[in-house]
């Protein structure tokens, strides 16, 4: 089984819903963040968390919100969703003191 | 302000040796990554630098010098399945952040 897991896996929706995609691990990490990647533009940062009581906003958190639901859960939804937010959106996990991060399967995501 | 240069694409073929070269300006500097990343999948770690100098793990190595802001991956050996993207990675000085070069697309040909 994957240790890091996201759904949905594909996901298209039209301008001004609200969506959220999911990310769990069973790796026990406490460390998780969430990334977009787009062409010619690598991976940037949405929201990181270090435990379930700490949010922090990353280089691009405009337009996204987040929820660390217990240790192993941390949610990121688009409240309006855009058209320029059509991307992939990759969750990563860490551990304090460990230095790579371990990264989900990756959500593909249209907005029309 | 942030930025992390490498080339977008390079091309080499199979059974030689390629150099993936990065560059990075950072406010802080806590380690630098290699990140390998196949079309479609999520990236996955090759390597750590965070001291000057060459580390190596089998036919992977990579390079740091912190006072020129320089890295290099190396790869040796080439077998087709290397054709996929190189993403370097500076983490940051508190160790919270890390970013993120937008990767090189490396095609190794027969």
């Amino acid at each position: 089984d994957a240790d890091v897991t996201q759904t949905p896996r594909n996901r298209i929706t039209k301008t001004g819903k609200r969506i959220m995609l999911e990310c769990s691990q069973t790796k026990g990490h406490d460390r998780m963040y969430w990334y977009r990647q787009d062409p010619g533009l690598g991976l940037r940062l949405i929201y990181y968390s270090f435990d379930v009581k700490d949010i922090n906003k990353g280089e691009i958190s405009d337009g996204y919100s987040v929820s660390r639901q217990a240790q192993a859960k941390f949610s990121l939804s688009l409240e309006s969703a855009i058209p320029n937010q059509t991307a992939l959106y990759f969750c990563a996990t860490g551990l304090a003191g460990e230095e790579t991060q371990y990264f989900g399967p990756g959500t593909r995501l249209l907005v029309l | 302000g942030q930025n992390i240069d490498q080339p977008t694409e390079m091309t080499a073929t199979e059974g030689a040796i390629v150099q993936i070269n990065c560059t990075y300006q950072t406010s802080g500097f806590n380690g630098l990554f290699w990140y390998q990343q196949h079309a479609g999948e999520a990236p996955t770690f090759l390597s750590y630098n965070v001291l000057d100098g060459l580390e190596e793990k089998g036919r992977f190595s990579s390079f740091l010098s912190r006072s020129k802001g320089y890295s290099y991956l190396l790869l040796k050996e080439l077998q087709m399945k290397d054709s996929a993207s190189y993403l370097c990675a500076v983490r940051d000085t508190g160790g919270f952040k890390t970013i993120f070069g937008a990767g090189t697309r490396l095609f190794v040909k027969a």
